[in-house]
């Protein structure tokens, strides 16, 4: 009940493509569902969520569906560019638990 | 307002041996977390804290103990290091405990031989 998976595991764009990374989940009772962007070196940072009552949320150039019948929700990255290489997470938190559960991370490469 | 900090930010011990990471924030917040991270493995919660006094057992918690005397400090302890607590450990903290950012720290590379 508490794992999320992601895929793909790595994932190469070229730059100004779209990327997208889908995480799965089984606990209905999943109810926020934060992505994290972790650079080399670097520390993870939020860079959007979503909540179980909302099936869409926008930030500029990134964008975090939420399907919760069928148990994914999928980052949306647009109009790619150098920076957004990373590896990227998702989590998920559901009623009752006090604890985020991450995936195991996606690496995204941008092409110049 | 240095947000999340850690100390130190790299340690290498033999087996056998102990030592604490000191993890502080300055953000007022009550919650607080480490984490380790393997490669392939994201991130695992060690342990957290719901607030001063008070710590909790997470995903992955053997090996290690944490004490929250303060609140703006968590200290997470190994007793005898072993090969397979080699990692990079964060310490993340957040405002409320459900549906928040969590902030994290810089990291702590440590590497048991």
């Amino acid at each position: 009940g508490e794992n999320v998976e992601q895929h793909p595991s790595t994932l190469s764009v070229q730059e100004g493509d779209s990327a997208v990374i889908k995480c799965t989940y089984s606990d209905s009772a999943s109810n926020y569902f934060p992505w994290y962007k972790q650079e080399l070196g670097k520390r993870p940072q939020l860079i959007i969520d979503i909540r179980s009552n909302v099936g869409e949320k926008k930030d500029q150039r990134i964008a975090v569906t939420l399907n919760k019948t069928a148990k994914h929700f999928s980052l949306h990255i647009t109009e790619t560019q150098p920076e957004d290489s990373a590896v990227y997470f998702c989590a998920k938190q559901s009623y009752g638990n006090n604890r985020l559960a991450f995936g195991k991370g996606n690496q995204v490469v941008v092409i110049p | 307002n240095a947000g999340v900090t850690q100390t130190p930010k790299f340690r290498v011990l033999k087996t056998g041996q102990s030592m604490t990471l000191l993890c502080a924030q300055d953000m007022n917040h009550e919650y607080m977390y480490w984490y380790r991270q393997d490669p392939g493995m994201g991130l695992r919660l060690i342990h957290y804290s719901v607030g001063e006094g008070t710590t909790a057992k997470g995903e992955v918690p053997d090996g290690y103990n944490v004490s929250r005397l303060k609140k703006q400090n968590f200290l997470l302890g190994l007793e005898s290091a072993a090969p397979s607590q080699t990692s990079v450990y964060f310490c993340a903290s957040s405002l409320l405990l459900a549906g928040d950012t969590q902030y994290f720290g810089p990291g702590t590379r440590l590497t048991v031989l």
